[in-house]
């Protein structure tokens, strides 16, 4: 079946480090890969998306590039900043289906 | 434009007893979506609609659980004789069918936290 698989966390940075949060995914055909944000006490809110291969979403100095030869969507952002601290899901929109796919999501703590 | 909003968003409720949950889509949206989410974990799929129809509904969608969406707008989510293991955030999303198709993106709501005691 479709799966998304995230590393875990937290993922601790100080600020202005280098963010790499890695996912892959399993699905048939070609699914369209996002990834999105959650605040404390919020709903999820969309950060980036890619609808085919080779595609780079980039939002907000994030960015992740579907690759479809390693199967990852993996999420970049050159510098961090303390209000990027959140929990951030990758997920997949598999052909055929209106159900999205979560992963387990990455926390995120960005040290002043 | 609004987003997608949802009510209420706290309920503590004792074990047993019936809780119903509202969501109220992006107005343009006819897609909609229930999910549910515990401390920790990802969103978890429980249905969707498309207008009125319920199009999909997972295994974890319990004969406990019914969600409507009567006239295409609001939708509702019941849960009967809640138990400890239903307490989680339970969140709303809504979507277009227009542009994308599957890679449509869907916009979540804040989310309703349930509390069984």
């Amino acid at each position: 079946g479709n799966s998304v698989t995230q590393m875990e966390g937290p993922v601790t940075l100080s600020e202005e480090a280098f963010l790499t949060i890695n996912c892959t995914y399993t699905a048939t055909g070609y699914p369209s890969l996002f990834w999105y944000v959650q605040y404390p006490g919020e709903g999820l809110q969309l950060l980036l998306k890619a609808t085919k291969a080779d595609d780079k979403g980039s939002n907000k100095g994030f960015e992740a590039t579907y690759r479809k030869e390693t199967t990852s969507f993996h999420l970049e952002k050159g510098s961090v900043q303390v209000s990027d601290s959140a929990v951030y899901f990758c997920a997949l929109s598999a052909s055929g289906t209106y159900k999205y796919i979560f992963g387990t999501g990455t926390r995120l703590k960005v040290l002043a | 434009d609004t987003g997608v909003s949802q009510d209420p968003r706290h309920k503590i409720t004792k074990r047993g007893q019936n809780v119903t949950f509202r969501c109220d889509p992006i107005s343009e949206h006819n897609r909609l979506y229930w999910y549910r989410q515990t401390l920790g974990q990802g969103p978890e799929f429980l249905t969707y609609f498309q207008n009125e129809a319920q199009l999909e509904k997972s295994r974890l969608l319990s004969d406990r659980f019914s969600a409507e969406r009567p006239k295409g707008s609001f939708s509702t989510l019941e849960i009967q004789r809640t138990e400890q293991g239903d307490s989680a955030m339970y969140l709303c999303a809504s979507s277009s069918t227009a542009g994308q198709g599957f890679g449509n993106t869907i916009y979540f709501g804040e989310g309703s936290w349930l509390t069984v005691v």
